[in-house]
């Protein structure tokens, strides 16, 4: 198993540009995960999905759109890129056994982001 | 304002030492994990602690919960080198919420 994978590694955009960060996982995880991590600040939880067709705002949404057409993949899409996204970004997958009430995440390697 | 402070922010010891990092809210978690994360990649799991009063041990690593579920500590035993990182909680209230986390350096 490859686990979670993420692409790009690096990436620097100007202001206003788009992009897609891409995440898959071949786990068969129902949940998954978007997080991004600043000095000083933790993990923040961007976006999630609990499903194939479901996705949900976290703690920090504003600026990034999400979908999850597919068990295994779950995109990450900044619309117009500002400064102020420039960050790591993590996502996770994760899973819970029969009669646990907390899941079980996995992190991918991280995107390293740059807006100028 | 984290919802989860951890303290120390830094702390640099001597291999062989024995420390502890500290996670601390005001809030009441359905459950809280530590996880550990080295310079470049992802976090990884260390352990998750469910139950007030629970402690869980991972070899030279100690968990604890604490009893009203709004805090939890995490103690080493004779840190080595390999140890070092940074570690994070994160308490669970139907979404995570993680710490800003405690940077470990164990030298050798």
């Amino acid at each position: 198993n490859a686990g979670v994978t993420q692409t790009p590694k690096f990436q620097v955009l100007k202001t206003g540009q788009s992009m897609t960060l891409q995440c898959a996982q071949d786990m068969n995880h129902e949940y998954m995960s978007w997080y991004r991590q600043d000095p000083g600040m933790g993990l923040r939880l961007i976006h999630y999905s609990v499903g194939a067709g479901i996705t949900d705002q976290g703690e920090v949404p504003n600026g990034y759109n999400v979908s999850r057409s597919t068990t295994e993949d779950f995109p990450l899409r900044l619309l117009s890129a500002a400064p102020s996204q420039t960050s790591v970004y993590f996502c996770a997958s994760s899973y819970s056994l029969p009669g646990q009430n907390y899941n079980e995440q996995f992190f991918g390697p991280g995107t390293r982001l740059t807006v100028l | 304002t984290q919802l989860l402070e951890q303290s120390p922010q830094f702390l640099s010891i001597q291999e062989g030492e024995n420390l502890t990092v500290y996670c601390n809210s005001s809030s009441v978690f359905s459950s809280l994990q530590w996880y550990r994360q080295e310079p470049g990649e992802g976090p990884v799991l260390l352990v998750t602690v469910v139950t007030g009063g629970e402690v869980k041990k991972l070899k030279r690593l100690t968990f604890q919960f604490g009893d009203a579920r709004k805090d939890s500590s995490l103690h080493i035993t004779a840190a080595q080198p390999g140890d070092t990182g940074l570690y994070l909680c994160a308490g669970d209230r139907n979404d995570m919420r993680f710490g800003a986390g405690t940077r470990l350096t164990v030298k050798p």
